[in-house]
């Protein structure tokens, strides 16, 4: 089974700076899909970015970007100019490349509770 | 991408209850998924919800504790059945969207006491 490690508990950072949040993962898939969520105080799941294991280039998203480094199953999450609205825990999450019924799941890790000091 | 609303957002419910949570897509949806998350920790799959089918259940999840109902396209039910303490935790559905994204629910928020 596959499953999703993320290392950092908490983290910190000042506003306008810039942080790394860790993710490793464990599959014997070559295939697969990698995605970071956002969940604030209101519970609202939000997604923050996804990258497909077959595309070598790092997904972006304004501020957001990945560092994927499949031969280590890595996928780390990097915030630039960070914003006090960024302050959540943050969730990288999996999802094989199998069809049918439950192999769409998301396997998440344990999550990191991200503050942003002003 | 598809829109779920979710009730209730949170609920104080008497041990040896039962409660009905309920999700409406604002468009139809083959799979929908019920996720538990208990205080401070990750998401857990409960089950996937097909329409017209049995919902698939992960392991430590029974469908007596847990039964799901997919009537249409559009909606589903989860009922955590027989309450205790210990299924106080934060309960999404969600459902796969476009380009292998995924949206979810605002949560249930459930206290046994």
């Amino acid at each position: 089974a596959q499953t999703v490690t993320q290392s950092q508990p908490e983290m910190s950072v000042q506003e306008a700076e810039t942080v790394t949040l860790s993710c490793t993962y464990d599959t014997s898939e070559s295939d697969y899909y990698l995605f970071w969520y956002k969940q604030p105080p209101s519970r609202q799941m939000i997604l923050v970015i996804r990258q497909e294991a077959y595309k070598q280039q790092n997904a972006t998203e304004n501020r957001f970007s990945v560092n994927f480094q499949k031969a280590a199953k890595s996928f780390s999450l990097k915030i630039s100019d960070s914003q006090l609205g960024d302050a959540a825990m943050y969730f990288c999450a999996y999802r094989s490349p199998n069809s049918g019924g439950s192999n769409y799941k998301l396997t998440f890790g344990k999550g990191t509770l991200l503050t942003v000091n002003p | 991408s598809a829109v779920i609303s979710q009730k209730p957002s949170r609920d104080i419910c008497q041990r040896g209850t039962s409660l009905t949570i309920q999700c409406q897509v604002d468009s139809q949806v083959t799979m929908m998924f019920w996720y538990r998350q208990q205080p401070g920790q990750s998401l857990t799959l409960i089950a996937t919800a097909n329409q017209g089918s049995e919902a698939t259940y992960e392991s430590g999840f029974v469908i007596d504790k847990f039964p799901i109902s997919r009537p249409n396209l559009t909606f589903s039910t989860l009922t955590v059945s027989n309450m205790s303490p210990e299924d106080s935790s934060i309960y999404l559905c969600s459902t796969r969207t476009a380009n292998y994204g995924y949206t979810f629910g605002s949560g249930t928020r459930l206290t046994v006491v």
